[in-house]
């Protein structure tokens, strides 16, 4: 599985833009990067995914660099409710995920 | 939208006392997991069944055992509970990807 590095903690206003990078200067060609969150003390919450592609839904877009080596994930306009800790996790083909420390993202008013 | 249901959502036990923490997806996934989430870190994986009838361990399955009972329903037991296992655990399922979380069993070891 690839390595992935966060920072641990980042702030955003209310209605902007939260960009959340990730590192994974390790993952494999057919290693998936995976976003979740985990709101409070709730289960992680699936986000999106991608493999080379940038990928949008309804709940975040995933921008991925061309070499690969690092992601970053975008709410477009936070809310309070986003606030959680948000994991970027490279996903091997034996579909266990391996979670580290994550992103505490705070929403402030 | 049940989702995976995990029972009970909280519990307190003495040491050596055992447990079994059980969860159930009603979304026909083949895959479940348990995992333990311990304050402030991330979730490690401690068993996985990937199809009824198999298990295999995780990152951390010392002091755990598991059944994967039939395909909806796989049970996490602490045969002789430690200190060192208060933690939440969550169970998750899925079928090729993502993976669906519970909302976890806050358990506490005295």
């Amino acid at each position: 599985d690839a390595k992935t590095t966060q920072p641990p903690s980042m702030d955003c206003a209310e209605g902007r833009a939260a960009n959340l990078p990730c590192n994974h200067s390790t993952i494999s060609g057919n290693e998936y990067v995976y976003w979740y969150r985990q709101i409070h003390s709730q289960g992680p919450q699936y986000i999106i995914h991608g493999l080379k592609n940038n990928e949008t839904n309804e709940m975040a877009s995933l921008i991925i660099t061309e070499d690969r080596k690092s992601s970053t994930l975008i709410l477009p306009h936070a809310t309070l409710r986003d606030t959680a800790v948000y994991y970027c996790i490279g996903f091997n083909a034996g579909n266990m995920l391996t979670f580290g420390g994550g992103t505490r993202l705070m929403v402030k008013p | 939208n049940a989702g995976v249901t995990q029972t009970p959502k909280f519990q307190v036990l003495k040491t050596g006392q055992s447990m079994t923490l059980q969860c159930a997806q009603d979304m026909n996934h083949n895959s479940m997991y348990w995992y333990r989430q311990d304050p402030g870190m991330g979730l490690r994986l401690i068993y996985y069944s990937a199809s009824e009838g198999t298990t295999d361990k995780g990152e951390v399955p010392n002091g755990y055992n598991v059944s994967r009972l039939n395909k909806r329903e796989f049970s996490l037991r602490l045969e002789s509970a430690a200190p060192s296992q208060t933690s939440v655990y969550f169970c998750a399922s899925s079928d090729t990807r993502p993976q669906h979380f519970g909302d976890g069993t806050r358990l506490s070891i005295l």
